[in-house]
């Protein structure tokens, strides 16, 4: 069975600044798909970025990029330069294979509030 | 330019009253998928279907039903709510549901409301 895991219920990030939200996984999947959405107060769930557990480098989407550690298995989002529209609830989630048929399941969350 | 839309935005109901709710989308794709998202929570999987096919997760409640009458149409159906299943129902697509790099695409929700 798949678990994901986030650890920070909440953070603070100044205006400007960068901030990492942390993610693990555990999975006995070789082929997985890991994916980070936001979902602000409006409730709409908006897809950031994704890292499949084949891919090398490290995904990058504008001011978003993902620090995959496959052997930790861990998949951590950074957000550079926060902005005040930044503040939302953000999720972990992971599709996988054989356990899972490919649904996608999501971590706790971490809710983000930006400092101006 | 809306792709997964979702009615009524807020839906108020009333103990044991039979609800529905609806999703639509424009985005042609083959699955379509019900969340439940309580206060602060992770969205918890209730069903999906696969074109015509049905797949039910093992905890989600009879109470819980779902129809799919065409394929950019879906309703989640709540045949006796109760002050539990008040909640936000998140409709989601993919166009596939057999592989990891597919992400879904959401709607923005009905939060439902149980009197």
């Amino acid at each position: 069975a798949q678990k994901i895991t986030q650890t920070q219920p909440g953070m603070f990030v100044q205006e400007k600044e960068a901030v990492t939200l942390d993610c693990t996984y555990d999975t006995s999947d070789q082929s997985y798909g890991l994916f980070w959405y936001k979902q602000p107060s409006s409730g709409e769930m908006i897809f950031l970025i994704y890292q499949g557990s084949y891919d090398e480098q490290n995904a990058t989407e504008g001011r978003y990029s993902l620090n995959f550690q496959k052997a930790r298995k861990s998949a951590n989002l950074v957000i550079s330069a926060s902005q005040l529209g930044d503040s939302a609830m953000y999720f972990c989630a992971m599709r996988g294979g054989e356990d899972n048929d490919y649904k996608l399941s999501f971590g706790a969350g971490t809710t983000v509030t930006v400092r101006a | 330019d809306a792709m997964v839309i979702q009615n009524p935005r807020y839906q108020v109901t009333q103990f044991g009253k039979p609800v529905t709710l609806s999703c639509s989308q424009t985005l042609n794709h083959n699955v379509m998928y019900w969340y439940q998202q309580k206060s602060s929570q992770a969205p918890k999987l209730l069903f999906h279907y696969y074109d015509k096919d049905f797949n039910n997760e093992a905890d989600t409640p009879d109470n819980f039903q779902s129809r799919r009458p065409n394929t950019s149409f879906c309703l989640l159906d709540i045949r006796s709510p109760g002050l539990g299943d008040a909640a936000m129902y998140l409709c989601a697509t993919s166009r596939d549901g057999g592989i990891a790099n597919e992400k879904l695409f959401f709607g923005s929700g009905t939060q439902l409301s149980v009197l």
